[in-house]
């Protein structure tokens, strides 16, 4: 079982619709919580982070962890084109090296 | 500049060759990562520094791995007698300080013939 794993996809939605992304996780140790957006031939770029359980809104997104249940996800209101693009989830443990375990990602279209 | 520059963006190169990526991290930041993005896998972790030093190297997936970090800055990962299954986008991030959020370049795109 990998450490983080994320639905394979693609996904693809008409504009406008609400999306659900989702990572579940098997340590208990990873405390701070990351999704990244990723366009083609472009690095990651940071959307959401969090720190243990909770919610976080930025705009139309809204990142969610569950600890207990050892799950994350990401939500997009009112989607647009420019949201398609690649997810990835991310995970780190508390202490001095934060290194980064990641989902594979997800493919996301957003139709017009 | 703003953000983490890597270079060169493209390398095409012949097996058994030598490699050299680098990164330029944000100004100020002082934790610096390299990761590995393979077609079709997730992000692997490399190696981390903390100013100059490399207290995880765990990454690394062989001795044909190295990297170094000079002046709290310009990181360069190397790779030596490149095998076709090194291919990938490398990714270079940079923090300022653990457990604060990384930002990535656009990384390297190696293939190797």
């Amino acid at each position: 079982q990998k450490e983080v794993e994320q639905d394979p996809g693609p996904l693809s939605v008409p504009e406008g619709a609400i999306v659900s992304l989702n990572c579940t996780y098997s340590n208990s140790a990873f405390q701070y919580f990351m999704w990244y957006r990723q366009y083609s031939r472009k690095g990651p770029e940071l959307l959401m982070y969090t720190y243990s359980s909770g919610n976080k809104e930025d705009g139309r997104f809204t990142a969610q962890v569950d600890k207990s249940s050892k799950y994350i996800s990401l939500f997009i209101r009112d989607s647009q084109p420019s949201d398609s693009a690649t997810y990835l989830c991310a995970m780190s443990y508390t202490g001095a090296n934060s290194k980064l375990t990641f989902g594979k990602g997800i493919t996301l279209s957003v139709r017009p | 500049g703003a953000g983490v520059s890597q270079s060169p963006s493209n390398k095409v190169t012949e097996k058994g060759k030598d490699v050299e990526l680098r990164c330029d991290p944000i100004s100020g930041h002082t934790a610096l990562y390299w990761y590995r993005q393979r077609l079709g896998q997730g992000l692997e972790f490399l190696i981390y520094f903390q100013g100059n030093s490399a207290p995880d190297k765990s990454g690394l997936p062989s001795d044909r791995f190295s990297a170094e970090r000079t002046g709290e800055s310009v990181s360069t990962l190397t790779i030596q007698r490149t095998q076709q299954e090194d291919s990938a986008v490398y990714l270079c991030a940079s923090s300022i300080g653990t457990n604060q959020p990384q930002h990535f370049g656009d990384g390297t795109r190696l293939s190797i013939l």
